[in-house]
């Protein structure tokens, strides 16, 4: 069971923006341990998207966007393209379990 | 650019070991920046972090698997391994290797995987 929580499912119109938590706790986000998300297209292994809460890797568009405040991240795409239908899943680290922890994963859709 | 390639046997019988190799090219295991990582994704669910480990052997486990984990690394191959015994049907998952890199955030020790495999399926079945 994934200790950080995310909408399992969020949807927008083509052009629109959409923005996903993932929360958390004392013990991972809250205790200031960075967030970092992945894409996963259908049948495709995930795509680092964001490191360290707001860094884009080279090639990824600057329609993503990612923030953390307390024991919370969140994730923006602005103007959603029909190819950004995948699952999105943020990742950080917990002290209670000593490891790496990813989030329940968040499938986006594009109407 | 690196690469990273799981091999191993895609199916496996319940109550024996998995073991699954990913060959790194293209970049050296033995760099001091990197962890090396194994996630696994059971059929139509999220991710889930094995464990990892640095080129010097250091390795981190899940702690949900620990007891049933060995994993190990071949810097002379640019390879490492995992063995996961005593299996059953929840193991069956696709499984990934990736590359890890730190952030030096405000924290340290949050590393993100910024190069994966392509992933291979163990399926856990008699």
């Amino acid at each position: 069971q994934s200790v950080l929580t995310q909408p399992p499912s969020v949807s927008g119109a083509p052009g629109q923006r959409v923005t996903f938590s993932c929360t958390g706790s004392s013990s991972n986000i809250g205790a200031g341990y960075d967030v970092h998300w992945y894409q996963q297209l259908p049948e495709t292994a995930p795509k680092l998207l964001m490191y360290g809460n707001n860094n884009r890797p080279s090639g990824v568009p600057d329609r993503f966007s990612g923030s953390k405040s307390g024991t919370s991240a969140s994730l923006s795409i602005t103007g959603l393209q029909a190819d950004d239908e995948a699952d999105y899943y943020c990742q950080s680290y917990d002290s209670s379990l000593n490891g790496y922890v990813f989030g329940t994963g968040t499938k986006v859709t594009v109407l | 650019q690196v690469q990273l390639q799981e091999s191993g046997p895609g199916l496996v019988k319940p109550s024996e070991t998995l073991s699954l190799a990913c060959t790194v090219s293209g970049g050296s295991i033995s760099s001091s920046d990197n962890y090396w990582g194994w996630i696994r994704q059971p059929p139509g669910k999220g991710l889930e972090w094995i464990g990892s480990i640095y080129y010097s052997g250091t390795t981190y486990e899940n702690p949900s698997l620990k007891s049933r984990l060995i994993i190990s690394v071949e810097t002379s191959k640019n390879q490492f391994s995992l063995k996961l015994n005593s299996v059953t049907a929840a193991d069956t998952a696709v499984y990934y290797c990736a590359r890890q890199r730190e952030f030096r955030g405000a924290r340290a020790g949050t590393y993100y995987c910024d190069s994966w495999g392509q992933g291979t399926l163990v399926t856990v079945s008699s």
